[in-house]
């Protein structure tokens, strides 16, 4: 399978545990975004990079969210302390952006969190 | 800030009928507008998009139209079939040059339901 890939595809965890989210692009994509996406909602931006520079955070990132992209490949996004609010599905996207007109995100299979 | 606002949010229609689904955009600097389409517990796929240098685009039986003046763009579903039952979400980016360019603000999702 050549397209996004993101692992674990479930995950049940305790409040105020650790998680670790891995996601990998599509060969050679430079472009790698976070959404969170809830139950009957559109997916959310939390956070895009450009090879391995972070270029944005949204605002519903908060200081318990933490991403990296450290060779330019696959990222990581981890969540600290969670909470019950972080229960969502978090997706991966992907995309080659060459020139401004032509970038398409692909979108991953989503990591789904259940915060008990 | 920016916002999509997506109707309706559940959509009903027999088989062979056409479907409309329509979302508005506030961000003026957004150019471009994909279109997913999510089946239940699957990643969003891209069916169908536009940039703001046409008004219309069409594939087989899906087309999409945008109106840049009124910041309306809309996606048509022509003889739909059963298959076409899924949650079907609009977007909107700006384009990569701007200032927060490349991510996309998505609408609510339009359920839609294709009745044999």
């Amino acid at each position: 399978d050549t397209g996004v890939s993101q692992d674990p595809r479930h995950k049940i965890t305790k409040r105020g545990q650790n998680v670790t989210f891995r996601c990998d692009p599509i060969s050679e994509h430079n472009r790698l975004y976070w959404y969170r996406q809830t139950l009957g909602q559109g997916p959310e931006f939390l956070t895009y990079f450009q090879n391995e520079a972070q270029l944005e955070k949204s605002r519903l990132l908060s200081d318990r969210f933490s991403a990296e992209r450290p060779k330019g490949s696959f990222s990581t996004l981890e969540i600290q302390r969670t909470e019950q609010g972080d229960s969502a599905m978090y997706l991966c996207a992907s995309s080659l952006a060459l020139r401004a007109e032509e970038e398409t995100q692909y979108f991953g299979p989503g990591t789904r969190l259940l915060v008990l | 800030g920016e916002n999509v606002e997506q109707h309706p949010s559940t959509l009903s229609v027999q088989e062979g009928d056409s479907a409309v689904i329509k979302c508005t955009y506030s961000d003026s600097a957004s150019n471009y507008f994909p279109w997913y389409k999510q089946e239940l517990g699957k990643r969003p796929q891209l069916i169908i998009d536009i940039r703001s240098n046409v008004g219309e685009k069409k594939d087989q039986r899906i087309a999409v139209t945008l109106n840049k003046t009124a910041k309306h763009f809309s996606l048509h579903i022509t003889e739909t079939q059963p298959e076409d039952s899924a949650v079907y979400f609009c977007a909107a980016g700006r384009p990569m040059i701007y200032n927060q360019g490349g991510k996309l603000i998505f609408g609510q999702g339009t359920e839609l339901s294709v009745k044999p």
